[in-house]
């Protein structure tokens, strides 16, 4: 079974300057998850999607947006980019049977620099 | 709100030794999962193990086992027979079993170097 995969895996943006990011999860999955990784900050939660709707959401400024597709796939936009978003975006998928909750696994991530 | 706590920013073991990380938690929950991640210089998170709160045998994947205390909140990771390919950051994890709360909060990891 493939894994999830994020495209583009690197990019390079201007202040000002908007980006949008893919994640395909793992065939079956349902739910995604998208994570900001910086060397300051370590590991921070952006969102999760489940069944195209947003279930929960980090504590990022309204910049940071998402979405899902019926197919599952997810796409995360960032707006008017800054230095600080500079970073590696992580995005994670599970299968959600129910309510049981199941294991994240991660795609390679998408670096992101902001010139 | 959940934190993850890991006191050992870098550790190093000689190849074939045993070494253990770290992790505290804290949480006003009962029900939850706990992970191990690994992340190796090619940045691809690769799970490790998992731990059900509600299991009390610790868990187990080959070299790799965990010493969960749900009391003391302690969710450590021990590596038997050390190898080269375990140098990596790793990073303890708590989900909650709260679906409407489903994120994962990570520590700040640990960066460990095998010593050949």
């Amino acid at each position: 079974k493939a894994g999830v995969t994020q495209t583009p895996r690197y990019l390079i943006k201007t202040r000002g300057q908007q980006v949008t990011l893919s994640c395909s999860p793992i065939s079956g999955h349902r739910s995604v998850s998208w994570y900001q990784q910086t060397p300051g900050q370590g590991l921070q939660f952006l969102f999760e999607y489940f069944s195209e709707t947003q279930r929960n959401k980090g504590n990022f400024p309204g910049r940071f947006s998402g979405r899902q597709f019926s197919n599952s796939r997810s796409e995360m936009n960032v707006s008017t980019l800054e230095l600080g978003d500079s970073a590696l975006y992580l995005c994670a998928s599970s299968f959600v049977p129910g309510l049981v909750r199941d294991t994240q696994y991660f795609g390679p991530g998408t670096r992101l620099t902001v010139l | 709100a959940q934190t993850v706590t890991q006191s050992q920013p870098e550790m190093s073991v000689q190849e074939a030794e045993t070494v253990t990380l770290s992790c505290t938690y804290d949480t006003s929950e009962s029900d939850y999962y706990l992970f191990w991640y690994k992340q190796p210089p090619s940045r691809q998170m690769i799970l490790v193990i998992r731990q059900e709160a509600y299991k009390q045998q610790n868990a187990t994947e080959n070299r790799f086992s965990v010493n969960f205390q749900k009391a003391a909140k302690s969710f450590s990771l021990k590596i038997s027979d050390s190898q080269l390919g375990d140098a990596a950051m790793y990073f303890c994890a708590y989900r909650s079993s709260d679906h409407m709360r489903d994120k994962i909060i990570f520590g700040k990891g640990t960066r460990l170097h095998i010593l050949p």
